[in-house]
């Protein structure tokens, strides 16, 4: 089955830096993956998907960029926020459920 | 606007318990799915069912159970809680897998005593 790591597991950067988490996974037909940010206290919700056919996909200050031949892809966080502050989930789905890395805690400070 | 909701947001019980964590979707999703989160262990599935009356072990079934009798709930039972069990447990549903996006309940923080 689909194995999913996810680094760093905390990061810590200045306000108005930029952030960037790593995935791999083990599963070549993986073809979706998902980026879900769950801040403290909350529930996890989506913030970005890429599917295997696009390299690349943009939503303002985030980014994920897929490499389907290393098998990983990244979320790129520009200009942080202190309300970027959260735990980052990556996945890659497994036919019919999805793997989730292990997550990663952001630190933004002012 | 989806909306995935779960019957307690924190629970406390002993072991040995029998206990019942209950999610509820209202947007007619088939897929539903029971988490456990830890910390560095990140989000791992426990169970998942795809249908009323169909369930799959997820990769951490044992000590859990589960049921779907209608399709907008799907409830994890713990048959007899242990302290290793003390977790927060997140619900999930989809409406189909392959395209849709996952929505997340609240959670229930699970203390065994």
């Amino acid at each position: 089955g689909e194995n999913v790591e996810q680094h760093p597991s905390t990061l810590s950067v200045q306000e108005g830096d930029s952030a960037v988490i790593k995935c791999t996974y083990s599963d070549s037909a993986s073809n979706y993956f998902p980026w879900y940010k769950q801040e403290l206290g909350k529930r996890p919700q989506l913030i970005i998907d890429i599917r295997s056919n696009v390299g690349e996909k943009k939503d303002q200050r985030i980014a994920v960029t897929l490499n389907k031949t290393a098998k990983h892809f990244s979320l790129h966080i520009t200009e942080t926020q202190p309300e970027d502050s959260a735990v980052y989930f990556c996945a890659a789905r497994d036919y019919n459920k999805l793997i989730f890395g292990a997550g990663t805690r952001l630190a933004v400070h002012p | 606007d989806v909306k995935v909701t779960q019957s307690s947001r924190y629970l406390v019980k002993r072991t040995g318990e029998k206990v019942f964590l209950e999610c509820v979707q209202d947007m007619d999703h088939e897929n539903m799915f029971w988490y456990r989160q830890d910390p560095g262990l990140g989000l791992r599935l426990i169970y998942f069912s795809y249908d009323v009356k169909m369930k799959e072990k997820g990769d951490i079934p044992e000590g859990y159970s589960v049921s779907r009798e209608k399709k907008e709930r799907f409830s994890l039972i713990l048959e007899s809680a242990s302290t290793n069990q003390t977790s927060m447990y997140l619900c999930a549903s989809i409406r189909g897998v392959r395209t849709d996006t996952q929505y997340f309940g609240p959670g229930t923080r699970l203390t065994v005593l």
